[in-house]
């Protein structure tokens, strides 16, 4: 069974601290992406990376960094977290092959800033 | 601009009948791929189908099935016999040319799709 797993189910954070939420994947995907989802906005993209060490902005990539040192974990970084980063946070990879895979997602954190 | 576009925030439908749900896209790729998920309440994103712009008949998946119209630049998802279980929220997403570094999949807003017994 193909697994994209997330480090944690629910986060509470404060307002500045420095935060990592962690993506594993069992399937020997190249791509691997974030998004945070909002009520009424969908999945946004945060970032994308299509190889170890590589990455690429997404739609709204400020506040957030990531790091990609191995194929198969991808980890977002907000540098100092803020209010306004309160959401849900999905984790998806998919192999890079043509534009007909299926990207597959992680459970989901939910990241409260406080 | 946005990439794709989903028009309705909400749907109520009555059990057992068909459901249309409409995504509009915006690419000057010729090659891309266009997906439809299925988000229940638990949260999970299911895969549901995949059309690609290559493809000359429409997708079908079991009860749904992918009306797509090229140029249009429409996607819309076809649930038959519409179910409980079919109440969810619903994403339509694409899937850019295959360049080098240029694999993101974006998604649209979403439908809250009702089902109504």
């Amino acid at each position: 069974d193909v697994k994209v797993t997330q480090s944690s189910r629910y986060l509470v954070k404060r307002t500045g601290e420095k935060v990592f939420l962690e993506c594993v994947q069992d399937m020997d995907h190249e791509n691997m992406f974030w998004y945070r989802q909002d009520p009424g906005l969908g999945l946004r993209l945060i970032y994308f990376s299509y190889d170890v060490k590589m990455k690429e902005k997404g739609d709204i990539p400020e506040g957030y960094s990531v790091s990609r040192e191995k194929k198969e974990r991808f980890s977002l970084i907000l540098e100092s977290a803020s209010t306004n980063q309160t959401s849900m946070y999905l984790c998806a990879s998919s192999l890079y092959q043509d534009t007909g895979t299926e990207a597959f997602f992680g459970q989901g954190t939910r990241l409260t800033v406080v | 601009a946005q990439k794709i576009t989903q028009t309705q925030p909400g749907m109520f439908v009555q059990e057992k009948e068909a459901v249309t749900l409409d995504c509009t896209y915006d690419t000057s790729d010729q090659s891309y791929g266009l997906f439809w998920y299925k988000q229940p309440s638990s949260g999970e994103m299911i895969f549901l189908i995949y059309q690609g712009s290559y493809d000359e008949q429409n997708a079908t998946e079991g009860r749904y099935s992918l009306n797509f119209q090229k140029a249009r630049k429409s996607a819309n998802l076809v649930i038959s016999a519409s179910q409980l279980g079919d109440s969810a929220m619903y994403f339509c997403a694409m899937r850019e040319g295959r360049r080098f570094g240029n694999e993101k999949l974006t998604f649209g807003t979403g439908t809250r799709l009702t089902i109504i017994p």
